[in-house]
Parts: structure tokens; sequence; C-alpha cells
């Protein structure tokens, strides 16, 4: 079974400033999809950014980028430029890449709460 | 284009009570999850459907059931309500399995006193 670790409960930044979020898996799997979702107070899962391991370059959405070390099994969250509502809770996701019955199960970390700092 | 829609938004039941969940997903998406999340913890997935089928189910007690219609909505059922059972309930649909990305509705929280 994956499984799927943030070590990080809270974390705060400097508004403008960059801050980076931990996230490491395991699997014995060699293709799989990763995520980052923000979860805000309103509860609903947003999807940040999505990474494809087959894929060597780091997925990058505006202001927002991925450090993918699959050797070490390590998927980091680096944004930019941090703003007032970039405040919510952090989840790393793991999904296989392919499954011949469709699932599409997603293994979720304990997340990390970013607070920024005005 | 409306969301992933789940009602109620909030509820309160008693042990021993029987609570069912709404999901109705993005217009023209099949698959339908459901996910648990525990205070202060990540979603557990609970169950998928994919065109009326099961396609994957959690590590859940069986008082927890679901179905899926074929308007592509989708229940969840919970039988025999227990104290530990209080979390978010979570429903996400994706147009179908291996697309790669799941949307999430905000939520049904469920109170059990």
């Amino acid at each position: 079974a994956q499984t799927v670790t943030q070590s990080q409960p809270e974390m705060s930044v400097q508004e403008a400033e960059t801050v980076t979020l931990s996230c490491t898996y395991d699997t014995s799997e060699s293709d799989y999809y990763l995520f980052w979702y923000k979860q805000p107070p309103s509860r609903q899962m947003i999807l940040v950014i999505r990474q494809e391991a087959y894929k060597q370059q780091n997925a990058t959405e505006n202001r927002f980028s991925v450090n993918f070390q699959k050797a070490a099994k390590s998927f980091s969250l680096k944004i930019s430029d941090s703003q007032l509502g970039d405040a919510a809770m952090y989840f790393c996701a793991y999904r296989s890449w392919f499954s011949n019955f469709g699932n599409e199960k997603l293994t979720f970390g304990t997340g990390t709460r970013l607070t920024i700092i005005p | 284009d409306a969301g992933v829609t789940q009602s109620p938004t909030h509820l309160i039941k008693t042990r021993g009570q029987h609570v069912t969940l709404r999901c109705s997903p993005i217009s023209g998406h099949k698959s339908v999850s459901w996910y648990q999340q525990v205070l202060g913890q990540g979603p557990q997935f609970i169950f998928q459907y994919y065109e009326k089928e099961e396609r994957g189910r959690g590590n859940f007690p069986d008082r927890f059931s679901a179905r899926q219609f074929p308007n592509y909505s989708s229940e969840l059922n919970v039988n025999a309500l227990l104290l530990g059972d209080s979390a978010l309930y979570l429903c996400a649909s994706s147009s179908g399995p291996n697309t790669g990305e799941l949307f999430f509705g905000e939520g049904s929280r469920l109170t059990v006193l």
C-alpha cells in the first residue's frame, strides 16, 4: 500500500516571500500521479498542481512549482511571492497511474497548515 | 457551469441513527468518489463509482454503503452511526477513470452526538 507523509504540520511565511512545503511518499509502483491540493476554510479541495511520475521536468503553475525527486520519493511544493489568499491547508496526494478496473483512489498526507503573515 | 454539489452541508445525528449524503457531479462526469476527512487529518478514500458500478472501496466497515444513479449522482449511506463517524464527507467527480484529476465539492459536515 502507498503512504504519503507530510512532516510539517504548520508553516508560516511573510507575504511576498517564498515557502516550501515537504512531502515524501512510499510506493513500489513506477508510474503514478502526485498532486498538491489546497483546502481553504471553505472546505473545498482545490487542485494546485500535479506531476506525472514519468515526466522528469518539474511541474509549474504560475507561482507554484514542485521539486520532484523520484529516486528519493520526495515531492515538495514551492510557493513564490506568497499572497494572503494562499493561506490554507495543503495536502499532498498520490494516485496510481493506471488501474484496469478504473480505480481513482487518492492517498492523502495529513496536511500542512500554511499561514501568511502580512 | 456548476461544480460538484453536495447536500446537506451540515447535519447533526445521534448515535445509532442512519444518514444519507448526496452528491451531484459536474455535468458530463461519470465517476464519483467519496472521502471521509476527520478533523486534523487528510481525506480517506471510502468508495468510487463509475458508470453505476463500484470501482473501488476503502477500508471502511459494512455500515458504509453507496450507490450511483443513472444520472451519475450518488448517495453515501452510513448506518448505526458512531461518534467516530463525525467528519467532513467529501465527494469528488471526474470524467472517467485514469483522467488524472478529481474535482471536489465543499463537503457535508456530519456531527454525531
